[in-house]
Parts: structure tokens; sequence; C-alpha cells
């Protein structure tokens, strides 16, 4: 089965400050990885995903993530974050092969400090 | 617009009570999934439907059951054998499993009077 382990429960960051939110998975076959955030009181919103090809994968509102599978891990990054960027964001994996639904981790808290 | 309509925004259930949550979807996805949201603990699955007429148990069924009558509806009820129901419950469909990005309604939160 597969899981994902966020590392930070919360991450308290200043205005335009970089951030990295960690993320690593546990499968023992090959696996597509997602991001997600969800703002107060709404659903979520894919962010990124990485399903193959480059390791480095861009996503919305500036985030962008790195695969890496010798450590298993899947950080997204954002450069300068925004006060507008305050959410809980969500780790998210599946199995490449066979159709089984979305293994979510347990989110980080990302806050942005004025 | 297309989208995942998700009622109510609040319920409140009493002891011994079965309520259902609503989720409906205008996507012409074939896919439609509930998760659990609880403080800390991420989103837990419930339910999930690849199809009309077949849903398959999540990793927390106990308590709950679904039905996919229609591929737009996918309705939650949450029964009395559920102990511990007060919680955000998110409705996601897809166009079918895999790869494919999930679309999330904007939750119910339940409460137990």
């Amino acid at each position: 089965a597969q899981s994902v382990t966020q590392l930070d429960s919360q991450v308290p960051v200043f205005e335009e400050a970089p951030v990295e939110l960690r993320c690593n998975y546990s499968s023992s076959v090959s696996v597509y990885l997602f991001w997600y955030v969800q703002y107060p009181n709404q659903g979520l919103q894919l962010l990124l995903k990485y399903l193959s090809g480059s390791t480095l994968v861009k996503g919305i509102n500036g985030f962008e993530a790195e695969f890496n599978k010798s450590q298993t891990s899947f950080h997204l990054r954002k450069p300068s974050v925004h006060i507008s960027d305050t959410a809980e964001y969500f780790c998210a994996v599946i199995r490449n092969s066979g159709n089984t639904p979305l293994v979510f981790g347990k989110g980080t808290r990302l806050s942005v400090i004025a | 617009d297309g989208g995942i309509t998700q009622s109510p925004k609040y319920l409140f259930r009493k002891e011994g009570q079965n309520v259902t949550l609503s989720c409906e979807q205008n996507l012409n996805h074939d896919a439609m999934y509930w998760y659990r949201q609880d403080p800390g603990q991420g989103l837990r699955l419930i339910y999930y439907s690849q199809i009309v007429n077949d849903f398959q148990k999540g990793d927390i069924a106990e308590g709950y059951s679904v039905s996919r009558e229609k591929k737009e509806s996918f309705p939650l009820t949450v029964t009395s054998a559920q102990k511990n129901p007060t919680a955000f419950y998110l409705c996601a469909s897809s166009k079918g499993q895999g790869t494919e990005k999930l679309f999330f309604g904007s939750g119910t939160q339940l409460s137990v009077l």
C-alpha cells in the first residue's frame, strides 16, 4: 500500500520569504505524486502533479516541486510567498497501475506573516 | 458553470439519527469519492465509485453508506452506527482514476447535537 508523510504540520513564514513544504512517500511500486491546496472552508484544488519525465514540476501560483526517487520525496517550494498563500497543503500519492484512489497526507498548514 | 455541489453546507445530527449528505456533479465524470477531514488527520477515504451502480469501501467505511444510481449523484448517509460523525465531509469527482485531477466540492460540516 502507498502512504504519504508530511513532515511539518504547521509552517509559519514571513511574506516574501521562500518556503519548502516537505513530503515523503512510501511505496513498493512506481507512483504518481500530487500537491493540492485548501483555502479556508473550501474544497481542494490541484497545484501540480508528477507523472513522469522531468523531475522538476511547475504548478499554479508560482509553486514547484521536485521528485526525488532515491529519497522518496516530493517537496513543494515557492521562492517568495504572499499573504494569499496562507492555506493548508496536502501531498497525495497514487500507484501508477490499476485503479486505486489517491492517498493523502495529513496536511501542512502554511501561515504567511506580514 | 460545471462543478460539484455539496449540500447542505452545515448539518446537525441528533443521537441515533441517520443523515444524508448530497453531492451532485455536472462534469460528466465517471468516478466520485467521499472523504472525511478531521483537524490534523488529513483526508481519509470513506467510499468511492468508478461507475454507476458500483462502489467500493475506502479506509473508514464503517458507519457510512452510499448509493450511485445516477452518474451525477453520489449521496452519503451517515448512519447511527457512526459514533463520531463530527467532521468536514468532502465530495470529489474525476473523469477516471489514476492520473486524473480530482475536482472537489466546497464541503459539508456535520456536527452532533
